[in-house]
């Protein structure tokens, strides 16, 4: 089966620009993850989605950052407008269904605000 | 809340040495722990995992036991390979209204000579 997708891979951008993430995971996996993995630290949840719905964003800075998942499937992060200090790797990850526990992690996108 | 709290790095060993790499955990109730690993250009994959007291979770010769009373979950390897060369996290899942919320240490980066 085919795994997490994300895109774009890489992407540079100005301070204050703003951004977009696109993740696609698993096909039939309910539960989708965006991490934001800073260089030298493990990957921080931002918001966790169980089908189109949010079960956990406290980690998130709403008054930069927002995401959605409108029919359950794929997902886009946003970041508006971006600091320096958004510079790191941002994850998403997907599981089997409701209840599993086990991650399956895309490839990242690699995000640099200069 | 809940933490994972991991051994700095890097681990330099020569093939063939014996592995450890800690990690405990502070977490109310009953977590399960596991160990993902990041290959160099890779995203994370599960490596091992274990989901109640005492139980053992093993992979490619990789052990972990979960130790409820010392709150850790030590990752072992009798003998390393070059190809082991990779970043380790340790992480937990705790239930949290139905759904199952990742929290992740910050990685040991483990670098194997041949």
């Amino acid at each position: 089966e085919a795994g997490v997708a994300q895109s774009p891979r890489y992407k540079i951008i100005e301070k204050r620009q703003s951004v977009a993430f696109w993740c696609n995971p698993i096909s039939g996996h309910a539960t989708l993850y965006w991490y934001q993995q800073i260089l030298g630290q493990g990957p921080k949840l931002l918001i966790q989605f169980q089908n189109n719905g949010v079960v956990d964003d406290s980690q998130l800075p709403k008054d930069r950052f927002s995401a959605e998942r409108l029919k359950g499937v794929d997902s886009t992060l946003k970041i508006q407008p971006a600091k320096l200090e958004d510079s790191a790797v941002y994850l998403c990850a997907s599981t089997s269904a409701v209840g599993q526990e086990t991650q399956y992690f895309g490839p990242g996108t690699r995000l640099l605000v200069l | 809340g809940d933490s994972v709290t991991q051994m700095e790095g890097p681990v330099t060993l020569s093939e063939e040495a014996f592995l450890t790499i800690n990690c405990t955990y502070t977490a109310t109730g009953y977590p399960s722990l596991f160990w993902y690993v990041q290959y160099p250009g890779e995203g994370l994959q599960l490596l091992l995992k274990a989901t109640k007291a005492d139980d053992k979770g093993s992979n490619k010769g990789f052990e972990a036991t979960y130790r409820k009373e010392t709150t850790s979950f030590h990752l072992e390897k009798g003998s390393v390979q070059v190809s082991d060369s990779a970043v380790y996290f340790c992480a937990l899942s705790a239930a949290s209204g139905g759904s199952y919320i990742p929290t992740f240490g910050r990685g040991t980066s483990l670098i194997v000579h041949p």
